[in-house]
């Protein structure tokens, strides 16, 4: 009931095109859905997040989209662009519970020139 | 730079040993996390400490021992190291009140021969 399950493990898509990764949750007791890009060689970056009540959210070429009867998350990057290229991982985190983050299992993302 | 940082970088060590990693933020966070992250990117929280006290112990190994000597500072111990152990182990950090903002440092690749 702790997992998040994130899909695929890895993605190709070409410059400009859209990439789209996929978590799914089962405890509804999760409050915080962050997601975080991750670089060869350094820790992971939080990118963009959102709460339960909201259905979408919007920060540049990031977008989450939020499905909560589904619990179910996901990620789309418009105009995918090489810079992109990094592991991204979704996470749900309980808040009351001293800020304990569970962690998808990661995709890695390639775009090509 | 205002920032979590991690000493070493880098861990080569034998079977059996025992090591630390240091971990230090300037952000005046109150909080602060050890992550181990696995061969398959798998990210997953081992530890964390509110203000020197021990707020979130996952099912770890009790060769695993954190330490906490003020708030901006959380070592990790590993006694009687094994092959298993070897992992990037990532420090983190998040604001008070505030688990949803977690700042990563670069991470600590350590591999046990």
């Amino acid at each position: 009931q702790q997992q998040v399950k994130q899909s695929p493990q890895s993605l190709i898509v070409q410059k400009g095109g859209i990439s789209i990764i996929n978590c799914a949750y089962e405890n509804t007791a999760f409050d915080y859905f962050p997601w975080y890009q991750q670089f060869p060689g350094k820790g992971p970056a939080l990118l963009i997040a959102i709460r339960p009540d909201v259905s979408e959210k919007k920060e540049g070429r990031f977008t989450i989209s939020f499905n909560k009867s589904a619990k179910q998350f996901s990620l789309h990057i418009m105009d995918s662009q090489p810079g992109d290229s990094a592991t991204y991982f979704c996470a749900a985190l309980l808040w009351s519970n001293t800020g304990k983050l569970i962690f998808g299992q990661g995709t890695t993302l390639q775009v090509k020139p | 730079d205002t920032a979590v940082s991690q000493t070493p970088k880098y861990l080569v060590t034998q079977m059996g040993n025992d090591k630390s990693i240091k971990c230090e933020q300037n952000l005046g966070h109150d909080t602060m996390y050890w992550y181990k992250q696995d061969s398959k990117k798998f990210l997953k929280i081992m530890f964390s400490y509110n203000n020197k006290e021990l707020i979130i112990n996952e099912t770890v190994p009790n060769r695993f021992s954190p330490k906490s000597p003020d708030k901006a500072h959380l070592n990790l111990h590993i006694n009687s190291l094994e092959l298993g152990d070897s992992a990037v182990y990532f420090c983190a950090s998040s604001p008070p009140l505030a688990p949803d903002t977690q700042y990563f440092g670069p991470g600590t690749r350590l591999t046990v021969l």
